[in-house]
């Protein structure tokens, strides 16, 4: 079945560690995006890619970083820059870049400091 | 200019009732307006979309209704059953420039049997 995978389900970060969280599609899809879901907030964009090797800032970029060097891997790193990482991160893609594309959701890692 | 306001942030349902949950936009440029429903420990799943050149859209007992003048627009669940609780998001894109979708904050909708 076609889909998006997310791991690990749950993480913990020790104070000063860079995580990094994976997510891979095999949906085809060209655009891949990363966000923040926080109690009473919704979701919030970290990062977005719209092709492979290219990616840009979402609203809430600062204490992560991306990479896109294949079109169905899409990892997120959260820095220790980031200071509240405490939250639970959803993967999405959709077919093209287009704004009406249906993204598609993986089922999120939560991440949590120790 | 890029927040969508949702409400209510929670909403309680009698079995066989109507749900009713809004959003508002600043936006003028979005051009794509979906919900989506997100069951707990899951990621959201699409239900709905609307584009602006029509005011109402309907798909099973799902419905969506969009005022372009007053930049609103809501999902009503007819008939909403136990399996509708969920939280659910209502979103807006535009096509063209920053294409990634506006989350709203969230409606936790709780249906009793």
């Amino acid at each position: 079945d076609g889909g998006i995978t997310q791991s690990p389900k749950y993480l913990f970060r020790k104070e000063g560690q860079n995580v990094t969280l994976s997510c891979e599609q095999n949906l085809n899809h060209d655009a891949m995006y990363w966000y923040r879901q926080d109690p009473g907030q919704g979701l919030r964009l970290i990062y977005y890619s719209q092709i492979v090797n290219d990616f840009q800032k979402g609203d809430i970029a600062e204490g992560y970083s991306v990479s896109r060097e294949k079109k169905e891997s899409f990892p997120l790193t959260v820095t220790s820059a980031q200071k509240n990482p405490t939250a639970f991160y959803l993967c999405a893609s959709s077919r093209t870049p287009e704004g009406n594309q249906p993204q598609h959701f993986g089922d999120g890692t939560r991440l949590s400091i120790l | 200019q890029q927040q969508v306001k949702q409400s209510p942030q929670s909403l309680i349902v009698q079995k066989g009732g109507i749900s009713i949950i809004n959003c508002a936009y600043e936006n003028t440029a979005f051009d794509y307006f979906p919900w989506y429903q997100q069951f707990p420990g899951k990621g959201p799943a699409l239900l709905i979309a609307i584009r602006p050149d029509v005011s109402e859209k309907k798909e099973g007992r799902f419905t969506i209704s969009f005022n372009k003048s007053a930049k609103q627009f809501s999902l009503h669940i007819m008939d909403s059953q136990p399996g509708d609780s969920a939280t659910y998001f209502c979103a807006a894109s535009r096509y063209t420039g920053r294409r990634a979708l506006t989350f709203g904050s969230g409606t936790r909708l709780q249906v009793q049997p």
